[in-house]
């Protein structure tokens, strides 16, 4: 079946815009995750959602970031007056549950760049 | 808090040789770890992971890994590698499935 989709896949934009990534997860996953990865280091998680609720948003770097999932499926990740600091590869993960021993699935991410 | 060391940056291993990659966690309770690869264009595929019960973990890929607790470890092996293993790998730490810390990442280069 399809995967985690991600788009757009390349995003460039310039300091101060705004910025929206959004996440397809699995079907019937309700369980959905967000990370960021900047360059040469490992994923760094951001927000976790149950269904249409942010169940933890304690990675979230500051208030200029946002994420939503209105109807428990399809995510969006927003940026606001975004900074060249937040050039990295925006990674989404969904799993079936969010319980213990749940699999984590990873999309091919969004790589954004501020310019 | 938790945290996670991968001391090795690039491994280079022929084909055919064993791997081991090394993960060194910091938590203050029974983690769950787990080791993840990911190859160019491609998203991050979990290999195994460990929450409890037997500490030598099998995972895809014919990859194996060994929670010591006494050693705060978590290595990966393989016993014998093949081209298509050249990726980044990434070992994680976290208090359950979601929260995970990564460590920065070992990219492993297959030599003919």
């Amino acid at each position: 079946g399809a995967g985690v989709s991600q788009t757009p896949s390349n995003k460039v934009t310039e300091k101060g815009k705004y910025v929206e990534l959004r996440c397809d997860p699995i079907s019937g996953h309700t369980a959905l995750y967000w990370y960021r990865q900047s360059l040469g280091q490992g994923p760094e998680f951001l927000i976790y959602f149950q269904g249409t609720g942010a169940a933890d948003d304690s990675g979230l770097p500051n208030d200029r970031f946002f994420a939503v999932r209105p109807e428990g499926s399809v995510s969006t990740l927003k940026i606001q007056r975004t900074e060249r600091g937040d050039s990295a590869v925006y990674l989404c993960a969904s799993s079936l549950s969010g319980g213990r021993g749940d699999t984590q699935y990873f999309g091919p991410g969004t790589r954004l760049t501020v310019l | 808090a938790q945290s996670v060391t991968q001391p090795d940056i690039h491994i280079t291993v022929s084909e055919g040789a064993s791997l081991e990659l090394r993960c060194n966690y910091s938590y203050g309770a029974t983690p769950y770890l787990f080791w993840y690869v990911q190859s160019p264009g491609q998203g991050l595929q979990l290999l195994l992971k460990y929450f409890s019960g037997d500490t030598l973990v099998q995972g895809i890929k014919g990859f194996e890994a060994e929670f010591k607790r006494s050693q705060s470890s978590f290595n990966l092996r393989k016993p014998s590698v093949h081209w298509s293993d050249a990726a980044e790998y990434f070992c994680a730490v976290g208090p359950n499935d979601y929260k995970l810390s990564f460590g920065a990442g070992t990219t492993v280069t297959v030599r003919a």
